[in-house]
């Protein structure tokens, strides 16, 4: 069964600080795609990213970067500098090839203190 | 082009009435779905459906039905609610099956259940 887990509930950093958010997954198959959404406080549901089982490259856009390791079942999510805006919760999802559901994890509330 | 379009933003039920919760894309997406954010809980799957006249359940189905009689329309029923079913509701849409694809959400319906 699909199973995703972000264990940080909730963390707080001082503006411009990196943060790291974290991500493990549990899937019996060997495809499989992953990603991450973004909910600011507004409310609604932004996409950032998404990545297949077969594509193990980090990848970097802006100040985001993602690093997906198939060895620890791990999809982080590093903010570099990070900015008050990026305050929002953040989403890790998973689906693989057994059926077609996107399956979350809890989330992580990260507060950005000025 | 509005992309998903969910109705109504907020409700508020007694408990015991029915009401649908109705979702709308554009974008001819086959696969859509409805998920619940409840809070510490994450997103969880209640419906989904990958194309017209095919539904299945996800992780929380119990107390919900849905139909897919056309592809751009996913309505969301609640016969009988309960205060259990107090939540925010989002509806998505993706061009192809599970992870093939992005999620598009809606902006999603607050429901409370009296």
């Amino acid at each position: 069964a699909q199973k995703v887990t972000q264990a940080q509930t909730e963390i707080s950093v001082v503006e411009k600080e990196d943060v790291t958010l974290d991500c493990v997954y549990e899937t019996r198959d060997t495809t499989y795609y992953l990603f991450w959404y973004k909910q600011p406080p507004s409310g609604e549901l932004v996409f950032l990213i998404r990545r297949n089982s077969f594509d193990e490259q980090n990848e970097i856009s802006g100040r985001y970067s993602w690093n997906f390791q198939k060895s620890t079942s791990s999809f982080n999510f590093t903010i570099t500098a990070s900015q008050v805006v990026d305050s929002a919760v953040y989403f890790c999802a998973l689906s693989d090839s057994t059926d077609d559901k996107i399956i979350f994890g809890k989330g992580t509330r990260l507060h950005i203190l000025p | 082009n509005a992309g998903v379009t969910q109705t109504p933003k907020f409700q508020v039920l007694k408990t015991g009435q029915s009401m649908t919760l109705q979702c709308a894309q554009d974008m001819n997406h086959e696969y859509m779905s409805w998920y619940r954010q409840d809070p510490g809980m994450g997103l969880r799957l209640i419906h989904y459906s990958v194309g017209a006249g095919i539904t299945d359940q996800g992780e929380v189905p119990n107390g919900y039905n849905v139909s897919r009689s056309t592809t751009e329309d996913f309505p969301l029923r609640l016969l009988s609610a309960a205060p259990s079913q107090t939540s925010v509701y989002f509806c998505a849409s993706s061009y192809s099956r599970g992870g093939f694809g992005e999620a598009f959400f809606g902006q999603g319906t607050r429901l409370t259940v009296v």
